[in-house]
């Protein structure tokens, strides 16, 4: 049963901290996203990646967030440094660009205190 | 500028009752208009993917269907355990822009 993998699960950090966050895709799939879901925003999308390639970062604040791929089966999420109002549930999805279905992992809850 | 809005935002049901959640989207160069379901803690889970005005597709007690301006999710004789939010996302390209999610509540 193929599934998106993260994490941790779940993080609890003090303000000014770097957080990772690691995701697996699912095999095969060639388009990976990042999300952050809060109650007031909803589903945030922050980047997305296209056979490893960085498509569009625009969604996420560059001075202290950086996404990458260094491989196929692994996406990276950086928070430097970490911020009360980053605090959220950080999802990542793959998919493939035949279909544009994207099939979501369990997410990293992310609490900075 | 591409939207998708839901609505109601919340619906709550006693077991048995249909109803159905509507998708409204503004997407340019709609390529798929895509449902998901999510339970409280949980990610969102692929239900099913919508192509062209007309198209419709079933699982157990859920049927969506499509127009070229509008989605509807309907429910029939829905169960508790069809309690979650479901969401709804178009997308023009790899990009899929989700709206804020129905929140359905059924009560046996």
């Amino acid at each position: 049963d193929a599934r998106v993998t993260q994490t941790p699960r779940h993080k609890v950090t003090e303000m000014g901290q770097e957080v990772t966050m690691r995701c697996q895709p699912i095999l095969g799939h060639n388009t990976v996203f990042w999300y952050r879901q809060t109650m007031m925003q909803g589903l945030e999308l922050l980047a997305y990646f296209r056979n490893r390639a960085p498509l569009d970062d625009s969604g996420m604040p560059k001075d202290r967030f950086s996404a990458e791929m260094p491989d196929a089966t692994l996406a990276t999420l950086k928070i430097q440094p970490s911020e009360p109002r980053d605090s959220a549930v950080y999802f990542c999805a793959s998919g493939r660009t035949r279909t544009y279905e994207q099939y979501f992992g369990p997410g990293t809850r992310l609490t900075v205190t | 500028e591409d939207q998708v809005t839901q609505s109601p935002e919340a619906l709550r049901l006693q077991e048995g009752e249909s109803s159905s959640l509507n998708c409204s989207y503004t997407v340019s160069g709609l390529r798929g208009l895509f449902w998901y379901r999510q339970d409280p803690g949980k990610g969102p889970e692929f239900l099913f993917t919508l192509y062209s005005a007309g198209e419709e597709k079933e699982k157990e007690r859920l049927k969506a269907t499509l127009t070229k301006k509008e989605s509807f999710l309907h429910i029939t004789a829905p169960k508790p355990e069809d309690s979650a939010t479901y969401l709804c996302a178009g997308g023009g390209t790899d990009k899929l822009i989700f709206g804020t999610g129905t929140r359905l509540q059924v009560f046996p």
